[in-house]
């Protein structure tokens, strides 16, 4: 059974386009965590977020947490050939030490 | 920093032999994970140490599977004898306190046949 959710598992746009995807657990988390990983290569950290509401922004990706800790999603605006990716979402549950629970990932293919 | 350094990239080996996979940490950080990446589970941890100490080894396969951390910068993980379900790739990454984000080595690609 995974933990997190992610949605969609494949997503295929044109450069230009906006997308969001999304993270989504019956568990409540003490910290979320987006990662972007590209063919051949490890996951490579892009936020954290801690509270609950919180919504960072990384120039065109906006990430935003849940209010209930539950849940997350990432907006992308104005999408790049560049992110294209697998983007995954890890969360940490408190009180379980140190180690986060991936996601599947959604595979984004952003065409020129 | 080199970061997470991990070898070898690419492992071919037959069915029933010793594997050993290799990590070296980020300096001064203090946790170490190992993860094995599938398409059909993505990414699942086997293992992690704190401070050079197994915490939580309950994600590792079977007996077949073993890891050490015999210092606060190296950590292997040996599967002997290995079969072909065993085939993945495998990531170790290390985190300062886990909390801020880890930092992944580029992964091992074991392929057993």
């Amino acid at each position: 059974t995974q933990l997190l959710e992610q949605s969609p598992q494949f997503l295929s746009i044109q450069e230009g386009e906006n997308l969001t995807v999304y993270c989504n657990s019956s568990s409540v988390f003490s910290s979320l965590q987006w990662y972007r990983q590209e063919p051949g290569e490890g996951p490579v950290l892009l936020v954290t977020v801690v509270t609950g509401g919180e919504v960072k922004k990384l120039k065109r990706l906006t990430f935003q947490f849940g209010d209930a800790r539950k849940d997350s999603s990432l907006h992308i605006t104005a999408a790049q050939p560049g992110d294209t990716g697998l983007y995954l979402c890890a969360g940490l549950i408190s009180n379980s030490g140190y180690a986060l629970n991936f996601g599947k990932g959604t595979s984004l293919l952003v065409t020129p | 920093d080199a970061g997470v350094i991990q070898s070898p990239r690419h492992e071919v080996t037959e069915m029933g032999q010793e594997v050993t996979l290799r990590c070296k940490l980020i300096s001064g950080h203090n946790s170490l994970f190992w993860y094995r990446q599938t398409m059909m589970r993505g990414l699942e941890l086997l293992i992690y140490f704190n401070n050079n100490v197994p915490i939580d080894d309950s994600g590792m396969p079977e007996d077949r599977f073993s890891a050490k951390m015999p210092n606060a910068s190296f950590s292997t993980l040996k599967i002997q004898p290995s079969e072909p379900r065993d085939s993945a790739v495998y990531f170790c990454a290390s985190s300062l306190r886990g909390v801020l984000g880890y930092t992944f080595g580029s992964g091992t690609r074991l392929t057993v046949v």
